[in-house]
């Protein structure tokens, strides 16, 4: 059974720090990853899309890796705002034909100190 | 632009009572997916529709039921509500079925759910 782990849990950083994010899971035989955030009493909103044969993604301030063989990603934030305090989650979907079942970690909770 | 609307947004209820969840999209997505969110459980799929017609179970079914009303509408029955039902239940959707492992899913704000 596929298991995804972040760590760490709650981050607080001082705005402007550049920092990372990150998320493990235990099958590396995944179709790929996606990374979301979610504000207080909202829904999830995508962030980056990793395919399985790419190693990173790019969006503004966000990049995001891939390490399908040591079952890891990492999520970087650059230059960051107190806008970007929010929880922070990573999924893999799985190696399978059929389906379409996100495996969600806990999330890290981020804070970003003005 | 709307994307996925759920509602209600909160809900109490009591034990044994029934109620469905709503949930619709509007940007002509095939795949609609129910979730719950749980402190220290992440979240998990209860049930998934590949396509207009279809419903499968997801990781966490026992005590709902799910109808694809339509291609914008999938809902989410509790027959008997349970505190263990307690929870933030998600909708989302995503794009054609054949395409659905390249593409996001997209979500609703929740509903907020506790069963006394």
């Amino acid at each position: 059974k596929q298991e995804v782990t972040q760590i760490p849990a709650a981050l607080s950083v001082p705005e402007g720090e550049n920092l990372v994010l990150n998320c493990s899971f235990t099958d590396s035989a995944i179709y790929n990853l996606q990374w979301f955030r979610q504000d207080p009493g909202k829904g999830l909103t995508s962030l980056l899309l990793i395919q399985s044969s790419q190693r990173e993604q790019t969006s503004g301030r966000l990049n995001a890796s891939l390490d399908k063989s040591s079952g890891r990603s990492t999520l970087y934030i650059a230059a960051s705002q107190p806008g970007d305090s929010a929880t922070y989650l990573c999924a893999v979907r799985p190696g399978e034909t059929s389906g379409s079942r996100l495996t969600f970690g806990e999330g890290t909770q981020l804070t970003v100190n003005p | 632009n709307a994307g996925v609307t759920q509602t209600p947004k909160f809900q109490v209820l009591k034990t044994g009572q029934s109620m469905t969840l709503q949930c619709a999209q509007d940007m002509n997505h095939n795949s609609m997916y129910w979730y719950r969110q749980d402190p220290g459980m992440g979240l998990r799929l209860i049930y998934y529709s590949a396509s207009e017609g279809t419903t499968d179970k997801g990781e966490v079914p026992n005590g709902y039921n799910v109808s694809r009303l339509n291609k914008r509408e999938f809902s989410l029955r509790l027959e008997s509500a349970a505190p263990s039902q307690t929870s933030v239940y998600f909708c989302a959707s995503s794009e054609a079925w054949h395409r659905v492992i390249h593409q996001p899913q997209h979500f609703g704000d929740g509903t907020r759910l506790s069963i006394l």
